[in-house]
């Protein structure tokens, strides 16, 4: 069964810019979360969609943060315009259902310079 | 305070020794508690979920829950260096309209020494 895929794997911009990532989830996983983890901190909650429909964005910063999932399969999520503290790595991880056992890909690390 | 707290570490432990990490949490209404694994510059993997008082153990891993203390505990026994990781603890959360969710801890880091 192939895992969770994510595209770049990194990613260096100067801020201001835009960036974009992409996620495509294990195969049938109805839930897709994307998360912000910045060094030495534990994951941040960015999204969370149920197919192709939003259930949590409550932690998104709506004034430069977008995603979307069509289709209820692949999802994006974009940066625009890009600041410093958005240096992270981005995380995608997606569950059959429930949010028990969270399979996640690789991450995209990006640097905001 | 935070609704997952854990001690950031190091934790250090010498190769063959018992690992014990632990986990506070806020919501006393929470059930399901998990901890996940990070080894640098990797993501996290599920290692054990624990829903009911006491201990559930899954090999050298023995994951302890108190509802009433509000704590979650995980003891690797035999500790080798290929435990050396961060661990992360996460908590299940229901918000408005059922919906569920992980909160996070910040992650405790172990290192296993030689």
């Amino acid at each position: 069964e192939a895992g969770v895929a994510q595209s770049p794997r990194y990613k260096i911009i100067e801020k201001r810019q835009s960036v974009a990532f992409w996620c495509n989830p294990i195969s049938g996983h109805a839930t897709l979360y994307w998360y912000q983890q910045i060094l030495g901190q534990g994951p941040k909650l960015l999204i969370q969609f149920q197919n192709n429909g939003v259930v949590d964005d409550s932690q998104l910063p709506k004034d430069r943060f977008s995603a979307e999932r069509l289709k209820g399969v692949d999802s994006t999520l974009k940066i625009q315009p890009a600041k410093l503290e958005d240096s992270a790595v981005y995380l995608c991880a997606s569950t059959p259902g429930g949010p028990d056992t969270q399979y996640f890909g690789p991450g995209t690390r990006l640097t905001v310079l | 305070q935070k609704e997952v707290e854990q001690n950031s570490g190091p934790l250090s432990v010498p190769e063959g020794a018992i690992a014990s990490l632990n986990c506070t949490y806020s919501d006393r209404g929470s059930q399901s508690f998990f901890w996940y694994r990070q080894y640098s510059g990797k993501s996290p993997e599920l290692i054990m979920s624990i829903y009911s008082n006491g201990d559930k153990e899954d090999g050298r891993f023995t994951a302890q829950l108190n509802k009433a203390s509000q704590y979650v505990s995980l003891l690797i026994r035999d500790s080798q260096p290929s435990d050396s990781a961060t661990y992360l603890c996460a908590v299940k959360r229901y918000n408005a309209g059922n919906n569920r969710k992980l909160i996070w801890g910040l992650g405790t880091s172990l290192a296993v020494n030689p």
